[in-house]
């Protein structure tokens, strides 16, 4: 079964700290997988897209990690600020037939910056 | 950057009438669009996807009948949500993938949502 695990559930971190997401996921066939950033009540933007060749993608704080052997992935936040809270959602894109690509979410991560 | 845009960002309808959300790639065409719902706390669930001049291609469990999906443009695709009910509140997201794909990413580009609350 084609499943996109996230943790933590939840995090609360202090501004200017660091935090690391973990993304765990089982499918196949696997053509990328993104993390998308989304604040309360709007719709998702994306991070980092990267394919099984890419280990490593930074987006200013953010640096996303992927293990395609391992299947797990992991988003860094550097000097969290105070806009940085949101849920951090990881998609896996799994690829078929004639070009069409079907996306399998992660439940996310709610992230809360405090001063 | 590719945006698309929801119209409109927020409604409230009474119970049994019909409420159309619409979806627009602004600055690309987009061959397929797709239609996404979200209650508090959880992930988005696809519920349908929507090809430019074809019938849409819904989710298991999604009622077709209910939720109306028209992709009459490259850059319009609408999601009519008949005889609503309140269970049918919700935060509905749509996403365009560029015509052709956007290199070997097949990026999809999300709306801001719509949020839907039906009395």
């Amino acid at each position: 079964k084609n499943q996109v695990e996230q943790s933590p559930q939840s995090l609360i971190i202090l501004e200017g700290k660091n935090c690391t997401l973990q993304c765990n996921y089982t499918v196949s066939p696997f053509s990328n997988l993104r993390w998308y950033k989304q604040d309360t009540g709007r719709g998702p933007v994306s991070l980092t897209i990267m394919t099984f060749s890419e280990n490593t993608k930074s987006n200013g704080r953010y640096t996303a990690t992927l293990d395609a052997d391992t299947k797990q992935s992991s988003l860094h936040i550097t000097a969290s600020q105070l806009s940085d809270s949101a849920s951090y959602i990881c998609v896996v894109s799994s690829a078929f037939s004639g070009g069409y690509n079907k996306l399998i979410f992660g439940a996310g991560t709610r992230l809360a910056v405090h001063p | 950057g590719a945006v698309v845009s929801q119209h409109p960002s927020w409604v409230i309808c009474k119970s049994g009438t019909s409420v159309k959300i619409e979806c627009r790639s602004l600055d690309f065409q987009a061959t397929t669009m797709f239609w996404y719902r979200q209650f508090p706390k959880q992930s988005l669930m696809l519920m349908a996807t929507s090809n430019e001049g074809s019938k849409a291609t819904y989710e298991q469990g999604v009622e077709k009948d209910k939720f109306l999906i028209n992709h009459a443009s490259l850059t319009l695709s609408t999601l009519t949500v008949t005889s609503a009910h309140p269970e049918d509140s919700s935060f509905y997201i749509c996403s365009a993938r560029l015509a052709g794909g956007l290199s070997s990413y097949n990026e999809q580009f999300f709306g801001p949502g719509t949020r839907l609350t039906v009395l």
